[in-house]
Parts: C-alpha cells; sequence; structure tokens
C-alpha cells in the first residue's frame, strides 16, 4: 500500500464549479501538508501548504488538513478553465531537507 | 532570476547508451532531487542531495547515478542499465530547516528511448 494515495480522477467540471481533490495517507508523522499543481510537460508549482491541521485560505483555493483521520482536501471556488491541471499532493516530515512523499495526482479540467 | 534551469528539455537516447540530464540552481538551496514521472503517474524519487559531495538513493535509483561536486548542480547520468528510461525527469531543490518546505521545481527533459 502507498504512503499517500491521491483521488485518480481524472476530473472534468464546468467553469464555476467547486472542485474538491482529496488525499489519505497512512503515515501519522507527516506534519507538512503541500498541494502542486503542474501544468502540461511543465514542473510543478507550489500552490499552497498547511502545517499539522487546520483550513488555509487564498484566494478561491482552500486547504484543509485532518490529522485525526489522515485526509487532506483541496477545495477550489469558482472554478476557472486555467485550473484545468494535474494537482499533486505532497507531505513531509518537517522543513528539513529530507524528501516528501507524493501523491499520484489529479487531472483537473474545467470547461468553458 | 532565482530559479532551477534543466536542460536538455527533450532528449533522445539509443539503445544501451548513457545519457546525462543537467540540473543547476541559483537558489543557494542545500538539497536538490530528482524524479522521474511517467504517464498518469506521481513523482518518483531517484536520488536527493542534502550536501555537496553526498547523496542517497531514492526509490527507483537502479539504472542512474549521479553527482553532486557543486552545491548549484545536481547532475543525472541515466545508465544502460536502466531498462525503461523513457520518462519525465524532474529536479528539484529546497531550502534546509526553517518554516517553509516547498521544493521549487525546473521545467523538466523528457527522455525518449529510440
Amino acid at each position: 500500500q502507498k504512503e499517500v494515495e491521491q483521488d485518480p480522477g481524472p476530473l472534468s467540471v464546468p467553469e464555476g464549479a467547486i472542485v474538491s481533490l482529496n488525499c489519505t495517507y497512512s503515515n501519522s508523522a507527516f506534519q507538512y501538508f503541500m498541494w502542486y499543481r503542474q501544468y502540461s510537460r511543465k514542473g510543478p508549482e507550489l500552490l499552497m501548504y498547511t502545517y499539522s491541521s487546520g483550513n488555509k485560505e487564498d484566494g478561491r483555493f482552500t486547504a484543509q488538513v485532518d490529522k485525526s483521520s489522515k485526509y487532506i482536501s483541496l477545495f477550489i471556488r469558482d472554478s476557472q478553465p486555467s485550473d484545468s491541471a494535474t494537482y499533486l499532493c505532497a507531505m513531509s516530515l518537517n522543513t528539513n531537507a529530507g524528501k516528501s512523499t507524493f501523491g499520484d495526482g489529479t487531472t483537473l479540467t474545467v470547461k468553458p | 532570476d532565482g530559479g532551477i534551469t534543466q536542460s536538455p528539455k527533450y532528449l533522445f537516447r539509443k539503445e544501451g547508451q548513457n545519457v546525462t540530464l543537467s540540473c543547476e540552481q541559483n537558489l543557494n538551496h542545500d538539497a536538490m532531487y530528482w524524479y522521474r514521472q511517467d504517464p498518469g503517474q506521481g513523482l518518483r524519487l531517484i536520488y536527493y542531495s542534502q550536501i555537496v559531495n553526498d547523496f542517497q538513493k531514492g526509490d527507483i535509483a537502479e539504472g542512474y547515478s549521479v553527482s553532486r561536486e557543486k552545491k548549484e548542480s545536481f547532475p543525472l547520468t541515466v545508465t544502460s542499465a536502466q531498462k525503461n528510461p523513457t520518462a519525465f525527469y524532474l529536479c528539484a531543490s529546497k531550502h534546509q530547516g526553517g518554516t517553509f518546505p516547498e521544493a521549487f521545481f525546473g521545467q523538466g527533459t523528457r527522455l525518449t528511448v529510440v
């Protein structure tokens, strides 16, 4: 079993929809939870990160972490065609230079 | 501008050849990483280095080799021992310590065996 499992997708929604992207994990020692966005044929870029449990909001994006359930989510409100990309969740134990563990990604298409 | 530069963007390899992918960063990051990404899959760690002249194997190191002679550079060699090297290769770097866990990625090298 993988340490991080991500809803596989693909996901296709109409413009303006609310999107929910989800990951579960098995290692209770993870402290940092990140969401990366990757456009086709490009490198991933960090969208948001959260330390420990709780919510974090940035514009149309909200990251949610529930450590008791080992479950994280990314919500996108008022989705736009420019949000069409692959979204990768990632987790790490700390901010030292150790490795992060990535989910397999969910590909989202927002149709105009 | 600070960032990570990977070259080349596209690379073609013949069967039995070794090829080297370049990764350079000017972010003054101590840690650097190489990932492999196959279609529909996430990132799998090949090698990482937290300090010059030291590196560790990741989850899929077989058939790959690296060096870290300079802080700014972390080249990856795909050897002939790697049986299925066609993939998208991503290099990343990260600041050590602090409160910010972000890894910065290059734009990738797409390697194809011909």
